[in-house]
């Protein structure tokens, strides 16, 4: 499809384990974005990639967290030790760039993470 | 560091009625990009202003960025149960394509 894609859409997990979320960008975009939205909440900026770098990893929110991308293309969150803190909507966003929050971002439908 | 408000957080409407929601930034802007989420769905763009003192309208929709560029409002004229969702600002935060969102604004309209 056209737009940013992202699975699995649900996650069910038990605390301890760890769980690994997939984001497919746009075709041709090279700055991508991870987000994090509890229930009710706004997005909380996780870490963004431009190509397959990420200079700005400041919103990971604990050593547990990590991301990479590959082929400037496909992107990875691991959750290392899930806790049940971590259930929240985790959303993907790409954009052509990122030249300077000019760009619009486009988000994909989300991946669902509910730690039990 | 810098930040982003919204308000209010929630808002309650009849059909019919219209709607404000305002951004305020700690810093001044380069942009800012409006966007909308409805309920289970995922934010979608709406705009971008970059001009101070900017004004775009959308159908029923006027967007406005304020003179200083640090504040921002999106108005919705005669609301539709369509327009229900929430609603976010956002400003780019200098470091490369990093946007910081407002909290958002819920819109609930009432048939």
């Amino acid at each position: 499809g056209a737009g940013v894609s992202q699975s699995p859409s649900n996650k069910v997990t038990e605390k301890g384990k760890d769980v690994e979320l997939r984001c497919d960008p746009i075709s041709g975009h090279t700055a991508l974005y991870w987000y994090r939205q509890s229930l009710g909440q706004g997005l909380e900026f996780l870490i963004y990639f431009q190509g397959n770098s990420a200079p700005d990893k400041s919103g990971l929110p604990s050593d547990r967290f990590s991301a990479e991308r590959t082929g400037g293309s496909v992107s990875t969150l691991t959750i290392q030790r899930t806790q049940q803190e971590d259930s929240a909507v985790y959303l993907c966003a790409s954009s052509l760039a990122a030249s300077g929050g000019l760009e619009t971002q486009y988000f994909g439908p989300g991946t669902r993470l509910l730690v039990l | 560091g810098q930040q982003v408000m919204q308000i209010p957080q929630y808002q309650h409407v009849q059909e019919g009625e219209d709607f404000t929601t305002y951004c305020n930034s700690s810093t001044t802007l380069s942009n800012i990009q409006w966007y909308k989420q409805r309920p289970g769905g995922h934010p979608v763009f709406l705009i971008q202003l970059v001009k101070s003192g900017e004004v775009k309208k959308q159908k029923r929709l006027t967007f406005q960025f304020g003179e200083a560029k640090k504040n921002s409002s999106l108005h919705i004229t005669a609301t539709q149960t369509t327009d229900v969702g929430t609603y976010f600002c956002a400003g780019p935060t200098g470091q490369g394509g990093k946007l910081i969102f407002g909290q958002g604004t819920e819109l609930s309209v009432k048939p």
